[in-house]
């Protein structure tokens, strides 16, 4: 049973416009949701993450929005570049455990 | 900067080998893990270990097993290796979640191809 669900297994987006990439769970005992961006033949690496009791959360070109009554959240990049080009993962973390949950990730790629 | 260090990028066994993926950290986090990357279907988790001498089985343990002998160490083992084993392992290691966000840092990867 897939907690966390990435539906889309890729996205292109043109260079400077917004990329949306969107996350659904199941859990309701998740209490942190967290995104990572891996480039082929690299481990993943942090973005950005939001705890369950906000609703938004910005860094920089990344904001994560987080809508609990739906189990959605998702992060949008704007302006798109190109080196943003990559695999997304999606993760969330169990309350009172030391277990993160993964989604199937989403490529994506940002195009001139 | 956190350094997780997997001691082999790529790796090409046979069938029935045994086989042995390393994985250091530098940064004194109680947490390792092991995941496994398959297109489509994400990173999984196999094993992972909150101090030295325990684990606890992820969501894929067959097959596997593991060793954490020092605190900075942790070991992925396969006793006989599969095809179905062929895949990207990832090792990442984190401070105790209980009261954080729960970031992992992850090392490079090791490909392995079971031939």
């Amino acid at each position: 049973d897939q907690q966390v669900k990435q539906n889309s297994p890729s996205l292109s987006v043109q260079e400077g416009r917004i990329s949306i990439l969107n996350c659904d769970y199941t859990n309701s005992m998740f209490d942190y949701f967290l995104w990572y961006k891996k480039y082929p033949a690299e481990g993943p690496t942090f973005l950005i993450s939001i705890s369950s009791i906000k609703d938004k959360n910005e860094d920089g070109r990344f904001t994560v929005f987080l809508n609990k009554s739906a189990k959605h959240l998702s992060l949008h990049i704007v302006p798109s570049q190109p080196g943003d080009s990559a695999v997304y993962f999606c993760a969330a973390h169990l309350y009172n455990t030391d277990k993160l949950i993964f989604g199937t990730g989403t490529r994506l790629q940002v195009f001139p | 900067d956190v350094k997780v260090t997997q001691s082999s990028r790529y790796l090409v066994k046979r069938t029935g080998e045994k086989v042995f993926l390393e994985c250091v950290q530098d940064m004194d986090h109680e947490n390792m893990f092991w995941y496994r990357q398959d297109p489509g279907l994400g990173l999984r988790l196999i094993y992972f270990s909150y101090d030295v001498k325990m684990k606890e089985k992820g969501d894929i343990p067959e097959g596997y097993s593991v060793s954490r002998e020092k605190k900075e160490r942790f070991s992925l083992i396969l006793e006989s290796a599969s095809t179905n084993q062929t895949s990207m392992y990832l090792c990442a290691s984190s401070f105790l979640m209980t009261d954080n966000t729960g970031e992992l840092f992850f090392g490079e990867g090791s490909r392995l191809t079971v031939l």
